[in-house]
């Protein structure tokens, strides 16, 4: 599975829009990019993934570049229960197999 | 809530003891993982199941860990002879084929 490199750490103001970013540069054709978040003492939960094209869900949406070597997860209107680790994850097989989490993303929502 | 339950939520043990852990996957889910995840790091990958049979064992695992699932529904996770360095949130997820593993609260383990 492709290693991801994300910030260390983010902060939003509540209600604006969180765009958190993800380098995924030796991606290959099969692999698709999941994004979890694990909120403070409870366990990662699933939010979004996709392949090649731009995805949505209630979450979140997911904007992968054309050349697939990044992409973009964005909080629409963060919360303060937005806070928390977003983790990129780049895998073939997702789900079916184990994840390789990195260090994530630790964002901050703010009043 | 996702439908995964993990027993006990907290242990406390002394060095040396052995220690067993509980995952209850949601039911219709024929894969269950176990990860576990020290401070300020991601979650670890130890070992997952495919209904009963073990496909895969991290290295990470070392024999005083031992997984089972013995009829393709709950699973244990025990440690012989714990150490402090054992100390960690060890987590639980299952899946049914599909694109997310669905993660339980997780067992937060102390070994002083």
């Amino acid at each position: 599975d492709a290693k991801t490199t994300q910030p260390t750490s983010m902060d939003c103001a509540e209600g604006r829009a969180a765009n958190l970013p993800c380098n995924h540069s030796t991606i290959s054709g099969n692999e698709y990019v999941y994004w979890y978040r694990q909120i403070h003492s409870q366990g990662p939960q699933y939010i979004i993934h996709g392949l090649k094209n731009n995805e949505t869900n209630e979450m979140a949406s997911l904007i992968i570049t054309e050349d697939r070597k990044s992409s973009t997860l964005i909080l629409p209107h963060a919360t303060l229960r937005d806070t928390a680790v977003y983790y990129c994850i780049v895998s073939a097989s997702g789900g079916y197999n184990k994840l390789i989490f990195g260090a994530g993303t630790r964002l901050a929502v703010h009043p | 809530d996702t439908g995964v339950s993990q027993n006990p939520r907290h242990k406390i043990t002394k060095r040396g003891q052995n220690v067993t852990f509980r995952c209850d996957p949601i039911s219709e889910h024929n894969r269950l993982y176990w990860y576990r995840q020290t401070l300020g790091q991601g979650p670890e990958f130890l070992t997952y199941f495919q209904n009963e049979a073990q496909l895969e064992k991290s290295r990470l695992l070392s024999d005083r860990f031992s997984a089972e699932r013995p009829k393709g529904s709950f699973s244990t996770l025990e440690i012989q002879r714990t150490e402090q360095g054992d100390s960690a949130m060890y987590l639980c997820a299952s899946s049914l084929q599909g694109y997310e593993q669905y993660f339980g609260p997780g067992t937060r383990l102390t070994v002083t």
